[in-house]
């Protein structure tokens, strides 16, 4: 079965910097692998995707998100972050093999943007 | 085009009563999801639809709770009898079918349990 871990459990970075939110996966082959973000009373929102072709994808709100098959990493990033980015987010896997739309999510990161 | 809609936003009950919480998936979607979130446990999925017909329940934690889905724009999740352990936000998503198919998040009831 897959799993997905997020080592960071809470992130704290200035507004205006850089972010790189961690994501690696345990699979035999390449899953489906998706971000969301989830704000406070809210909802989880899908930030972006992967399943096939150009290992960096874009997503909203300026974020993207790079597939990195040797390290079994997905990690998001964005290059200036806004104190609106303050969330949630969580890293997600499916199963291409047959597992249908299931879904295995992360613990979540916690976001918090410092002014 | 409206999302996914969950009623109510809120509950609050006392344990021993029945709860019900509904969702309407987005017109289209194939499969719909259950899922629960706490702060000890994260985000769980209890149940998962396809074409209206359950694939997997492995995530209900017991008999006490139950889900139908009688039609494509419908679905239930019911607690019978509620214990304060149920307190937590039930959320329900939807997708179309095919893996590489994003969830559709609704905004989730808020579930407390006195």
């Amino acid at each position: 079965a897959q799993s997905v871990t997020q080592p960071d459990i809470h992130i704290t970075v200035s507004e205006g910097a850089s972010l790189e939110l961690r994501c690696n996966y345990s699979y035999g082959a390449t899953p489906y692998l998706f971000w969301y973000v989830q704000s406070p009373g809210q909802g989880l929102q899908l930030l972006l995707k992967y399943f096939s072709g150009d290992t960096l994808v874009q997503g909203i709100k300026g974020f993207e998100a790079e597939f990195k098959r040797s390290q079994s990493s997905f990690n998001l990033r964005k290059p200036s972050v806004h104190w609106s980015d303050a969330a949630e987010y969580f890293c997600a896997v499916g199963d291409p093999r047959g597992g249908g739309n299931k879904l295995t999510f992360g613990t979540g990161t916690q976001l918090k943007v410092e002014l | 085009d409206a999302g996914v809609i969950q009623s109510p936003r809120h509950e609050v009950t006392e344990m021993g009563q029945e709860v019900t919480l509904r969702c309407k998936p987005i017109s289209g979607h194939n499969s719909l999801f259950w899922y629960r979130q706490t702060m000890m446990r994260g985000l769980e999925l209890l149940i998962y639809f396809n074409n209206n017909v359950p694939i997997d329940d492995s995530g209900m934690p017991e008999d006490r709770f139950s889900a139908k889905m009688p039609n494509a724009s419908f679905s239930t999740l019911k607690i019978q009898p509620s214990e304060p352990r149920d307190s937590a936000v039930y959320f329900c998503a939807s997708s179309r079918t095919g893996g590489h198919q994003p969830q559709h998040f609704g905004d989730g009831t808020r579930l407390s349990i006195l």
